[in-house]
């Protein structure tokens, strides 16, 4: 089983949709979540955390669900600059100290007008 | 100045050759990680460096040798590497006792002919 596993994709939606994307995680000790946007041949960047209590920004809500070890993003009112990849991240901790962060594949979003 | 700069952005090398890849982080960060991003899968955790002490080492192939000489800069020596070596080199910076977001770079596109 994958570490992190995210909706294969693509997602082609009109403008205006709302969009809901699934991850699972497979590590119970799994210690905090996000979601980062990667635009075609950009780098990654956090778009937000995820907190147990779920969290919005915007028209951008995210949830967690430990028991299940669910995370989902839910996009309302789709614009075409929400065209990208969503990827689902989850940080490990270390006996270090330090944690490891872990990338789902992602989702591609194409938001056509 | 962006917050993490990798160059070059575009390599080119032989099987023979011995080339690197630098990254420099102006974050102030702790935490520095080099991530493989090649086509249709997950960005692959390669190497964790916390304080400038490698934490992490993911089973990475003995032709990629990093080196952190301080806690600004990360290197990412290669050697004879092979054509399925081919992909997007990603640095990226945390600071270890915060979010837990990681800053990454443009990366650097390597092609091995």
């Amino acid at each position: 089983r994958k570490e992190v596993e995210q909706d294969p994709g693509p997602f082609n939606v009109p403008e205006g949709a709302t969009v809901a994307f699934n991850c699972t995680y497979s590590n119970s000790a799994s210690q905090s979540f996000f979601w980062y946007r990667q635009d075609c041949r950009k780098e990654p960047k956090l778009l937000m955390s995820v907190y147990s209590s779920g969290n919005e920004d915007g028209r951008f809500t995210a949830q967690l669900n430990r028991a299940s070890q669910y995370i989902s993003l839910l996009i309302r009112d789709s614009k075409l600059s929400d065209s990208a990849t969503y990827l689902c991240v989850v940080n490990m901790g270390l006996n270090t100290g330090g944690f490891k962060t872990i990338f789902g594949a992602g989702t591609r979003l194409f938001v056509k007008a | 100045e962006t917050g993490v700069t990798q160059t070059p952005r575009h390599l080119v090398m032989g099987m023979t050759n011995k080339k690197s890849l630098k990254c420099e982080q102006h974050l102030g960060h702790n935490a520095m990680y080099w991530y493989k991003q090649s086509a249709k899968k997950p960005l692959e955790l390669m190497f964790v460096y916390s304080l400038e002490e490698r934490v992490e080492n993911n089973s990475v192939p003995s032709r990629f040798s990093p080196e952190c000489p301080n806690s600004s800069h990360l290197f990412l020596h290669l050697h004879t590497l092979q054509p399925e070596d081919s992909a997007l080199y990603l640095c990226a910076s945390s600071q270890e006792d915060s979010t837990g977001e990681l800053f990454f770079g443009e990366g650097s596109r390597l092609t091995v002919l």
